[in-house]
């Protein structure tokens, strides 16, 4: 199972939106709308901000949205705020013998 | 307030055998399933193993399938990761995470860390 694909990094100055993807296959992201993303501070424990898709636990700021087409999932931050700079992962369910997958990792910079 | 605390890594030869612990507390522990991951410093994450509220049913990631057992005891309200014949490649932090139920992972610990190194 190969890990889902998602950019190195993605910069943006305060107050901006910016957007991550998160790539996979029709075995995971394009088959299921179990998408999750995490958010991960330096020597933190992840945190969930996204479920299922779009879906946003309670507690985590409305300005962290998901969403999907295809094979590809996004996790878009707007009004970019200093605390957002951290390591995103998103991961899906899969139909393999390994039921989740993560990405790559995309680490946020806020300039 | 609901925490998860692992412990039992360290430095172990390559072919030894390692087990984690993880301290569930602030909830309802035997409520839910629990998974444990890795965490390649610096690289992505990826699921280790999970297992169902109960004990009764267990998962495995190819790279772990019959080196690793996962276990639990409600009564102690801790997760195990028992790790046999460790390789080189599972250096890394080893999280645990309480499954939320919707495919996705809501609490984790801050993670333990194994270096396997002659």
């Amino acid at each position: 199972q190969s890990a889902l694909t998602q950019p190195a990094s993605v910069s943006g100055s305060p107050g901006q939106s910016i957007t991550i993807s998160c790539t996979g296959t029709s075995s995971d992201v394009g088959g299921y709308n179990y998408v999750s993303w995490y958010q991960q501070h330096p020597g933190k424990a992840p945190k969930l901000m996204i479920f299922d898709v779009s879906n946003r636990p309670s507690g985590v700021s409305n300005r962290f949205s998901g969403s999907k087409s295809g094979n590809t999932a996004s996790l878009t931050i707007s009004g970019l705020q200093a605390e957002d700079e951290a390591d995103y992962h998103c991961s899906s369910f899969t139909s393999t013998s390994t039921p989740y997958v993560f990405g790559t990792g995309t680490k946020v910079t806020v300039l | 307030e609901v925490q998860l605390v692992e412990s039992g890594g360290g430095v172990v030869r390559p072919g030894g055998s390692l087990r984690l612990s993880c301290a569930a507390s602030g909830f309802t522990f035997d409520d839910y399933g629990m998974s444990w991951f890795r965490q390649v410093p610096g690289k992505g994450l990826e699921w280790v193993s999970g297992i169902n509220w109960n004990g009764g049913s267990t998962y495995y990631g190819d790279s772990v399938k019959g080196r690793f057992t996962i276990s639990r005891d409600n009564a102690k309200n801790s997760l195990y990761l028992q790790m046999n014949s460790l390789r080189g490649e599972d250096t890394a932090l080893y999280h645990c995470a309480r499954d939320s139920s919707r495919h996705a992972f809501d609490i984790w610990g801050q993670g333990t860390m194994v270096t396997v190194s002659s």
